[in-house]
């Protein structure tokens, strides 16, 4: 099966612009996460939704991310205006179904630089 | 909330000889813990998980042991060959709701051939 696709692979920036990422999970599964990866630290998640639902986007810092999952398939992530702060990998999952039960599967992620 | 924490952050070893890393977590009502591993430039790939009605799972050279009582959890590779060089993570999570996994911060294997 067709892993979970990302794009861009790398992007930089300056800080104050704008950026947006792209996911297409693996066909058939309802969950889609996105993940921040900071250098030397494990993932964290930023938002999780369930079809076209947010289902847990309690760390996402809504004053400059936003995240959509439009028809339920695929899903953009965008960060306006960005921070230093924000350079990290953004890595999106899939899974069949919310819970445990259903294992992550990842993409190879987004690098960001913000300069 | 949970807290995973992951030692150590660096591990060298020779070629053949095993490796073990080790986690600790915090919220007694975590149930699940996957390993994940991460090569260069590519997302995190589930290798092993374990569930806390079990206490030790095994899949050919990767094992994996839970220790509810001390909350601790840790993986074991044997014999180790190069392609074992990556960064592995633990996760501790729930089985029910959607409460998400929490990641340690990593560990970097090096196998030294």
């Amino acid at each position: 099966e067709a892993g979970v696709a990302q794009s861009p692979r790398y992007k930089i920036i300056e800080k104050r612009q704008s950026v947006a990422f792209w996911c297409n999970p693996i066909s058939g599964h309802a969950t889609l996460y996105w993940y921040q990866q900071i250098l030397g630290q494990g993932p964290k998640l930023l938002i999780q939704f369930q079809n076209n639902g947010v289902v847990d986007d309690s760390q996402l810092p809504k004053d400059r991310f936003s995240a959509e999952r439009l028809k339920g398939v695929d899903s953009t992530l965008k960060i306006q205006p960005a921070k230093l702060e924000d350079s990290a990998v953004y890595l999106c999952a899939s899974s069949l179904a919310s819970g445990v039960n259903s294992p992550l599967h990842f993409g190879n992620g987004t690098r960001l630089t913000v300069t | 909330g949970e807290n995973v924490e992951q030692h150590p952050s660096t591990l060298s070893v020779q070629e053949g000889d095993s490796a073990v890393i080790k986690c600790t977590y915090s919220d007694s009502a975590s149930n699940y813990f996957p390993w994940y591993k991460q090569e260069l430039g590519k997302g995190p790939q589930l290798i092993i998980d374990i569930r806390s009605n079990v206490g030790e799972k095994k899949d050919q050279r990767i094992a994996v042991t839970l220790n509810k009582t001390a909350k601790h959890f840790s993986l074991h590779i044997t014999e180790t060959q190069p392609e074992d060089s990556a960064v592995y993570f633990c996760a501790a999570g729930r089985n029910s709701g959607n409460t998400p996994l929490v990641f340690g911060k990593g560990t970097r294997l090096s196998v030294i051939a």
